[in-house]
């Protein structure tokens, strides 16, 4: 069965300091990565996904992902943030079997100070 | 109106009530999806609908009873609730007519309150 760990429940950072939100999953076959954002009182939004190809994916607002297929790991990395980028991110499985089961993380909450 | 939208926004109500939770999903997709997110909890997926016909069901108690008319709407019925049901429900809709590598499209989400 799949399942997705984000290692940190929470994450404070100062602005304009380097981020990286860790996501470590299992699953027996081959997957689709995603993370998503969630800004309060909102839905979540695709930051960016993995399907194929590069390993390292690019996404909205400044952020990148690297698939580490021996590590089963995706985590999310940003240079830079911005005060803006205070919300909670989800990381995302799902199988190549062409269902509809999308395994999420218990989420992980960035802090930005100032 | 643009994405996915969600009505009410907010709702509270008895364990003897019955109420209903409404999405319109508003991009010509073709499945749908109904979420249930509780506080330092992984979401949980409760049903997915894929042509109007559902797909998935994910061992959700009976007073949960879905309903999806059209591809455009999906309905969540609810009746006796319970404290613990208590969450933030969130409706999605993804492009495809089978799933796994789709983009999901939230709506911004129902708070219920059960008193």
């Amino acid at each position: 069965a799949q399942s997705v760990t984000q290692l940190d429940s929470q994450v404070p950072v100062f602005e304009e300091a380097p981020v990286e939100l860790r996501c470590n999953y299992s699953s027996s076959v081959s997957v689709y990565l995603f993370w998503y954002v969630q800004y309060p009182n909102q839905g979540l939004q695709l930051l960016l996904k993995y399907l194929s190809g590069s390993t390292l994916v690019k996404g909205i607002n400044g952020f990148e992902a690297e698939f580490n297929k021996s590590q089963t790991s995706f985590h999310l990395r940003k240079p830079s943030v911005h005060i803006s980028d205070t919300a909670e991110y989800f990381c995302a499985v799902s199988e190549h079997t062409g269902g509809f089961k999308t395994i999420f993380g218990a989420g992980t909450r960035l802090f930005v100070k100032a | 109106e643009t994405g996915v939208t969600q009505t009410p926004r907010h709702l509270v109500m008895g364990m003897t009530n019955k109420k209903s939770l409404k999405c319109e999903q508003h991009l010509g997709h073709n499945a749908m999806y109904w979420y249930k997110q509780s506080a330092k909890k992984p979401l949980e997926l409760m049903f997915v609908y894929s042509l109007e016909e559902r797909v998935e069901n994910n061992s959700v108690p009976s007073r949960f009873s879905p309903e999806c008319p059209n591809s455009s709407h999906l309905f969540l019925h609810l009746h006796t609730l319970q404290p613990e049901d208590s969450a933030l429900y969130l409706c999605a809709s993804s492009p495809g007519a089978s799933g796994g590598a789709w983009e999901q499209f939230f709506g911004p989400g129902t708070r219920l309150t059960v008193l």
